[in-house]
């Protein structure tokens, strides 16, 4: 079965520079999560698309954007990128219309910002 | 305040062993979902189990089932005869519904050592 493709897999960055992460949900998934998960710490949600909408927003920074694409797939762009910004990015799916189902993650980007 | 609380940062159970992971919730939603990942050493997230909050009989898939007590707001995931790959970093979750979609709420995890 598909499953929630992220690209790429590990980056490495510098400080200030810009990093494009991409998240290809699963076929007719309506819904696209973005969360970050710092070294020992749980996934926060930062931004959520429903139908290539954005519907919530959590602790993402104003430096980060994210937009979901007309084939479904999104991508979290991030910007003058920080030391603090290290960390596991996932992209997680989920099909929400008619009472939902569980969100499916993709195996995450592991950004290093040197 | 925390909406997942996960209390036990580590634990350790001997293979072949039932072990106990503890999940609290707070919500004042009627509808919602409460979900167990697990996080392997490499990192992804692998969905495991699903409990509804209308949901009657606990849920079970597998070597794991869930002990939902809903008065108590517990959501305890348990795991029959553990094996030495079970050994992983243990999420409890909470979906909570927000602007007509959802959003998974994490608590801080239990990180599971099976012993051989």
């Amino acid at each position: 079965a598909a499953g929630v493709i992220q690209s790429p897999r590990h980056l490495i960055k510098e400080k200030r520079e810009t990093a494009t992460l991409k998240c290809y949900p699963i076929p007719r998934h309506d819904t696209v999560y973005w969360y970050q998960q710092g070294p020992g710490q749980d996934p926060q949600f930062l931004i959520s698309f429903y139908e290539k909408m954005q519907s919530d927003k959590g602790s993402i920074p104003d430096r980060f954007s994210a937009q979901q694409f007309s084939d479904y797939h999104s991508e979290l762009n991030m910007s003058s990128l920080e030391l603090g910004d290290s960390a596991l990015y996932f992209c997680a799916s989920s099909f929400t219309w008619a009472g939902g189902t569980e969100a499916f993650f993709g195996q995450g980007t592991r950004l290093t910002v040197v | 305040a925390q909406k997942i609380t996960q209390t036990q940062p580590g634990m350790f159970v001997q293979e072949k062993e039932a072990v106990t992971l503890d999940c609290t919730y707070d919500t004042s939603d009627q509808s919602y979902g409460l979900f167990w990942y697990k996080q392997p050493s490499s990192g992804e997230m692998i969905f495991l189990i699903y409990q509804g909050s209308y949901d009657e009989q606990n849920a079970t898939e597998g070597r794991y089932s869930l002990n939902f007590q809903k008065a108590r707001k517990s959501a305890n995931l348990v795991i029959s005869a553990s094996q030495l790959g079970d050994s992983a970093m243990y999420f409890c979750a909470m979906r909570e519904q927000t602007s007509g979609t959802y959003k998974y709420i994490f608590g801080t995890g239990t990180r599971l050592k099976v012993l051989a």
